[in-house]
């Protein structure tokens, strides 16, 4: 039972780049999420995906797109990568609506 | 604008003291308050929450203090163990619309 899944762990990008960020659960949830985390900011959500099919504007949604592929897996993409999107990005996922998220190990990115 | 506040950015405790970590909230329609706890290089865990409706919480060394009218919530730990050491987010939740909304984060250190 691997819980929240992303990969990759690590990625460099240049400016203008595109790559997608991948996250998957096995826990049968129906939400799901992506928090970006930046140092004296908290996490911020960007996007989240109450059930399969739907997705969701959070705080911060400008510069990235999200598919919610199937009821595993939520991907985040960066069509073209800036360096104020350097960020340690985690997936989350809950199965009810007040149950608490789990989350993932995070993927640290950095634009340069 | 921060809906979640936590305004101490790092707390030093002795071991088997009580640490208190402080959060504030400005927005009165949150259902459920949590706290995470965050290791480096890993995704928050859940640690612990309360209810809107309620005032207290505890769950072994964990206690989570709730007050509505100062829109203030503490997480107690007693005793504390080096172990404890980690950063805790506090994170609240708005059930109409899914959303859970942290704080920026307290660094605690619990020396031996």
């Amino acid at each position: 039972n691997a819980g929240v899944t992303q990969t990759p762990k690590f990625q460099v990008l240049k400016t203008g780049q595109s790559m997608t960020l991948q996250c998957a659960q096995d826990m049968n949830h129906n939400s799901m999420y992506w928090y970006r985390q930046d140092p004296g900011m908290g996490l911020r959500l960007i996007y989240y995906s109450a059930s399969e099919g739907t997705t969701d504007k959070g705080e911060v949604p400008n510069g990235y797109n999200v598919s919610r592929l199937n009821k595993r897996e939520f991907s985040l993409r960066l069509e073209s990568a800036a360096p104020s999107q350097t960020s340690v990005y985690f997936c989350a996922s809950s199965g009810r609506n007040n149950s608490p998220l789990h989350f993932g190990n995070g993927t640290r990115l950095t634009v340069t | 604008d921060q809906q979640v506040k936590q305004n101490s950015p790092s707390l030093s405790v002795q071991e088997g003291r009580i640490s208190i970590l402080n959060c504030d909230y400005t927005n009165s329609m949150f259902d459920y308050f949590l706290w995470y706890k965050k290791y480096p290089a890993e995704g928050p865990t859940f640690l612990i929450s309360i209810s809107s409706i309620k005032d207290k919480n505890e769950d072994g060394r964990f206690t989570v203090f709730l007050n509505k009218s100062a829109k203030h919530l503490s997480l107690h730990i007693v005793p504390s163990q080096p172990g404890d050491s980690a950063v805790y987010f506090c994170a609240a939740l708005n059930l109409l619309n899914g959303k859970l909304t942290f704080g920026q984060g307290t660094i605690l250190t619990v020396h031996p």
